[in-house]
């Protein structure tokens, strides 16, 4: 079983829908991340935590907003999604401790129409 | 200047080659530097650490050059299933803590 799970895999929406992006693991880590990836651009970090009550905006926050339900859980939405959303997103955890190996899920490719 | 930069390619080198890649970062304060594998349309995985003395890891050397502020990844011997993007990552220490950097990656195209 896959250590870092997303769901949905894939998704395809319209302008203006509210969309919930789901993570969850099973590595007992207490930190958890989302990335963006597009082509051309690279991984960008869209918000990170580092526990349950701790939440912080990455480099590319606008438009988004993340909830961590649980040490094992975050979850990121996007209020009113747009086009330029459009994007594979991955979630990451690691230990504790600014040096750690981060591992990915799967991701999930989101199209927004 | 880009706070990590990389060629993104594509290589294109026939199996048994050797192939080597180069990332310059603009931050002379990072701290740490590692290379991630990423296999199309999949998650990056990493791939090893790079210190300050060199490592290698079977058919992979990784090596830092802080003064020029560069790291490299030599891939000898290479494989078909060495094909994939190799993403150059540094973390940036904030405090106690730190975030990584990723690199656009270098993509490698191992031709039979």
């Amino acid at each position: 079983d896959a250590d870092v799970t997303q769901t949905p895999r894939n998704r395809i929406t319209k302008t203006g829908k509210r969309i919930m992006l789901e993570c969850s693991q099973t590595k007992g880590h207490d930190r958890m991340y989302w990335y963006r990836q597009d082509p051309g651009l690279g991984l960008r970090l869209i918000y990170y935590s580092f526990d349950v009550k701790d939440i912080n905006k990455g480099e590319i926050s606008d438009g988004y907003s993340v909830s961590r339900q649980a040490q094992a859980k975050f979850s990121l939405s996007l209020e009113s999604a747009i086009p330029n959303q459009t994007a594979l997103y991955f979630c990451a955890t690691s230990e504790s401790g600014p040096y750690n190996e981060q591992f990915f899920g799967p991701g999930t490719r989101l199209t927004v129409l | 200047r880009k706070e990590v930069e990389q060629d993104p390619g594509p290589f294109n080198v026939p199996e048994g080659a050797t192939v080597a890649f180069n990332c310059t970062y603009s931050n002379s304060a990072s701290q740490s530097f590692f290379w991630y594998r990423q296999d199309c349309r999949k998650e990056p995985k990493l791939l090893m650490s790079v210190y300050s003395s060199g490592n290698e890891d079977g058919r992979f050397t990784a090596q830092l050059n802080r003064a020029s502020q560069y790291i490299s990844l030599l891939i000898r011997d290479s494989k078909l299933s060495d094909s994939a993007t190799y993403l150059c990552v540094l973390i940036r220490k904030r405090g106690s803590q730190g975030n990584l950097i990723f690199g656009k990656g270098t993509k490698l195209s191992v031709k039979p």
